[in-house]
């Protein structure tokens, strides 16, 4: 099956830094998704992708959907302390009216020192 | 965004008895949901796929006879897990498609069923 390699898989970093993180698949995807989930709750949807190359941005988040539909990276500037939690890629194949599920990666784990 | 809630948000069963699991699209209709199980520290792992007015299709792995979905309404899926184990603890999560955006439609996720069961 497909599989997604999202990396980092946690980072340590200072209230106020910029934060990357990417995924890589081994197959292509009509479709990325950036969520954000916290402890006990639902992924929350943060940025959708639908076209190869595009780019964009929520507030502070931007992301983009890589020329070769095999990637996506998610970036996010001058961190906060509530930017905490784990960040999940995800994509989707969409074959032609197809009803498929979601792809996940295994998360980037994001703790921000004061 | 859309908004999708779950009921129960937690539950306690002893082993042996079977607990359902109720997933609902507030705001708009979906007639396809998805199931996803989440283990401590770990991804959400598709589980099924829940079609209204149709059987649901399930991933490879998953037990359809222990995980009976029923796809009753165009708002509406359930997930029962049937004669639970204490290796069917989990976080159970579902999702459901709001095709407004276009394109492939956005997921959007409940808050999750945490399952305890003794």
């Amino acid at each position: 099956g497909q599989q997604l390699n999202q990396s980092p898989q946690s980072m340590f970093i200072q209230e106020g830094e910029d934060v990357s993180m990417n995924c890589t698949s081994s197959s292509i995807f009509n479709t990325w998704l950036w969520y954000k989930q916290e402890p006990g709750e639902g992924p929350v949807l943060l940025i959708a992708l639908y076209k190869a190359g595009e780019l964009t941005s929520n507030g502070r988040l931007t992301a983009q959907f890589g020329i070769t539909r095999k990637d996506s990276f998610l970036n996010i500037s001058a961190s906060i302390p509530s930017d905490v939690g784990i960040y999940f890629c995800a994509g989707q194949s969409y074959p032609g009216g197809g009803a498929d599920g979601l792809t996940f990666g295994k998360g980037t784990h994001l703790i921000i020192q004061p | 965004g859309a908004v999708v809630s779950q009921h129960p948000s937690r539950v306690i069963c002893k082993s042996g008895t079977s607990v359902k699991i109720e997933c609902r699209s507030l705001d708009f209709q979906a007639t396809t949901m998805f199931w996803y199980r989440q283990f401590p520290k770990q991804s959400l792992m598709l589980m099924a796929t829940s079609n209204e007015g149709s059987k649901a299709t399930y991933e490879q792995g998953v037990e359809k006879d222990k995980f009976l979905i029923n796809h009753a309404s165009l708002t509406l899926s359930t997930l029962t897990v049937t004669s639970a184990h204490p290796e069917d603890s989990s976080f159970y999560i579902c999702s459901a498609r709001d095709w407004s955006s276009g394109g492939a439609g956005t997921q959007y996720f409940g808050p999750g069923t945490r399952l305890l069961v003794l």
